[in-house]
């Protein structure tokens, strides 16, 4: 079983959608939560982190973190065609917060 | 500007030839890392540095080896390219303060061994 589960998608909405991304994770040692954006051909660049549990809203993004649950997510709102690209969550623990554990992404499409 | 960068940026090459990826940052970090990256699967950590002359295998085992004489560079060579090692690599840095630190990503290396 691996650690971090994501759906892979591909996830296509129209432009000024809310959308939700999401993933589950096994390890209830991880104490950092990320997600990254991915364009096509680039490489991967952080979009939020998070400690712990709790939420965290940044312009159109909030991200949640439910450790109880050891789920994850990652919500859009106003979703722009320049969102387009894959999400890949990733988290770490404390005595290793070097080491990430990605998730494989949610490839992502906005409809103009 | 500060960034991490990545040559070359696709590599088309026969088997049993060696390669060197290259991998350069600008941003002063003291952490390095190598990803292995196949399309719709997770980043798979291959290779990190802490510092000059530091160097550690990561949780996927790898063919390919890594040096670190310089902070700014984090070269990956294999020795003798197969089809298996087809893929995207990714390098990445970081500060080493701290108990969480953003890693920072350059463009990747798409690699095809025929």
């Amino acid at each position: 079983q691996k650690e971090v589960e994501q759906d892979p998608g591909p996830l296509s909405v129209p432009e000024g959608a809310i959308v939700s991304l999401n993933c589950t994770y096994s390890n209830s040692a991880f104490q950092y939560f990320m997600w990254y954006r991915q364009y096509s051909r680039k490489g991967p660049e952080l979009l939020m982190y998070t400690y712990s549990s709790g939420n965290k809203e940044d312009g159109r993004f909030t991200a949640q973190v439910d450790k109880s649950s050891k789920y994850i997510s990652l919500f859009i709102r106003d979703s722009q065609p320049s969102d387009s690209a894959t999400y890949l969550c990733a988290m770490s623990d404390y005595s290793s917060a070097s080491k990430i554990i990605f998730g494989s992404g949610t490839r992502l499409s906005i409809r103009p | 500007e500060a960034d991490i960068y990545q040559t070359p940026r696709y590599l088309v090459i026969g088997t049993g030839k060696k390669i060197t990826l290259e991998c350069s940052q600008t941003m002063g970090h003291d952490k390095m890392y190598w990803y292995q990256q196949d399309p719709g699967m997770e980043l798979h950590l291959i290779h990190y540095s802490y510092g000059v002359n530091s160097t550690e295998k990561g949780d996927l085992s790898s063919e390919s080896t890594v040096s670190r004489i310089r902070t700014e560079h984090f070269p990956l060579t294999l020795e003798s390219a197969r089809p298996s090692h087809t893929s995207q690599y990714l390098c990445a840095s970081s500060e080493a303060r701290g108990a969480y630190n953003e890693q920072f990503f350059g463009p990747g290396t798409r690699l095809t061994v025929l």
